[in-house]
């Protein structure tokens, strides 16, 4: 079975332009979670997607944008870009939502870097 | 009251020896406590995870205890091999934060086992 995958794994940007980043989680899962990770601020939750709908959002500002097609495949966007964006963008899939607990499968992310 | 506190920062053990993680929480809705390893390169996998009704889990060579009255978790590595040098990561998760996709992550222990 395959991973979560992620494109693009790298990419540098400016400031001040925008980034989408992709995520195709595991076959059968429904759920798709984002995550930023920085040495500074560690692993932290950017928003949780179900069947095609916005469960959950951290505490980012709303620059950090995503969304979940029918197919599960998950994007997320982040515009007018600082240099504190640059980070790993991980993804995560799971078969289970809401009130059920369930294992997180993370891809290897995104890293971005914003020069 | 949203975090979970993690120690040490980093921790070296000699092959053979006994790895110990702790882990604090505030946030008494938490009740679901998983325990994530990362590998350079790679995202999160999950390691072990233990809900608040038992005190002590265990899988292989890894165990959680766990103190509901301290609030207070731990991961005990049992005869840590060099294989087992990452970085770990405790977290913590409630229904009534958004559900248990959403992880309150620790800040992460950078662990080396030295042959």
């Amino acid at each position: 079975k395959a991973g979560v995958t992620q494109t693009p794994r790298y990419l540098i940007k400016t400031r001040g332009q925008q980034v989408t980043l992709s995520c195709s989680p595991i076959s059968g899962h429904r759920s798709v979670s984002w995550y930023q990770q920085t040495p500074g601020q560690g692993l932290q939750f950017l928003f949780e997607y179900f069947s095609e709908t916005q469960r959950n959002k951290g505490n980012f500002p709303g620059r950090f944008s995503g969304r979940q097609f029918s197919n599960s495949r998950s994007e997320m966007n982040v515009s007018t870009l600082e240099l504190g964006d640059s980070a790993l963008y991980l993804c995560a899939s799971s078969s289970k939502t809401g009130t059920r607990s369930g294992e997180l499968f993370f891809g290897e992310g995104s890293r971005l870097t914003v020069l | 009251q949203q975090q979970v506190k993690q120690s040490p920062q980093s921790l070296i053990v000699q092959k053979g020896g006994i790895s110990i993680i702790n882990c604090a929480y505030e946030n008494t809705a938490f009740d679901y406590f998983p325990w994530y390893q990362q590998f350079p390169g790679k995202g999160p996998a999950l390691l072990i995870a233990i809900r608040p009704d038992v005190s002590e889990k265990k899988e292989g060579r890894f165990t959680i205890s766990f103190n509901k009255s301290a609030k207070q978790f731990s991961l005990h590595i049992m005869d840590s091999q060099p294989g087992d040098s990452a970085t770990y990561f405790c977290a913590a998760s409630t229904l009534f934060s958004g559900g248990y996709n959403k992880l309150i992550f620790g800040a992460g222990t950078r662990l080396a086992v030295h042959p």
